[in-house]
């Protein structure tokens, strides 16, 4: 168990839909990535988050966003989904803790757009 | 531009036997990171082992050691004594400071251990 949370763990929806998937960080890092992984794109980076504030952005589509709220939480929106937008999504945090400031990847959520 | 290659698609190995998974990067930065995660069938990535571009030693950890050559650009995950509970997919990942603490991945190995 690496200490990072992902709710829920499998999301099914239509495209046109909206979702919104959660992390929790583990306890006391203030980082927070989100990565795509799909069988075409593989893992890829799309936003981080660092004490609530945006730190880095990598190949996130301008139909999805992301924020980081007062409690280190982070949440991922995807809107105007598309059947490419099915993959496996991860978090991971990074911070206190870390000696190479590796991160820790939560189990991911499952998006299926149908 | 930062790349991580992983020219393996699949690797076979049998119980008990070493197996290198191949890994190249490509950076014109001198500080980064190297590192690999393994991800089993269940989906969840692991994070098993890093090398920073200034450490003079190959790092170890456990069964895990990695054959870090700067000249080549290579950083290659050696398992040692190959357990069942070793298949799973493989990715190797680099870290660049001048692009942020982000990781750019390969797109993985998968190793399956037989017995």
């Amino acid at each position: 168990d690496s200490g990072v949370t992902q709710t829920p763990k499998h999301l099914i929806t239509a495209t046109g839909q909206r979702v919104t998937l959660r992390c929790s960080p583990r306890s006391g890092d203030l980082s927070v990535y989100w990565y795509q992984q799909s069988l075409d794109q593989g893992l890829q980076f799309l936003i981080q988050y660092y004490n609530g504030e945006e730190r880095a952005k990598g190949n996130i589509l301008e139909r999805f966003s992301a924020q980081q709220f007062p409690d280190l939480h982070s949440e991922l929106n995807l809107s105007s989904l598309e059947l490419g937008d099915s993959a496996l999504y991860f978090c991971a945090s990074s911070g206190q803790g870390s000696s190479y400031n590796e991160q820790f990847f939560g189990p991911g959520t499952r998006l299926t757009v149908l | 531009a930062q790349k991580i290659t992983q020219t393996q698609p699949g690797m076979f190995v049998q119980e008990k036997e070493a197996v290198t998974l191949d890994c190249t990067y490509d950076t014109s930065d001198q500080s980064y990171g190297l590192f690999w995660y393994k991800q089993p069938s269940s989906g969840e990535m692991i994070f098993l082992i890093y090398q920073g571009s200034y450490d003079e030693q190959n790092a170890t950890e456990g069964r895990y050691s990695l054959n870090f050559q700067k000249a080549r650009k290579s950083a290659n995950l050696v398992i040692s004594a190959s357990q069942l509970g070793d298949s799973a997919m493989y990715f190797c990942a680099m870290r660049v400071r001048q692009a942020g603490t982000a990781l750019i991945f390969g797109k993985g190995t998968t190793l399956s251990v037989s017995s």
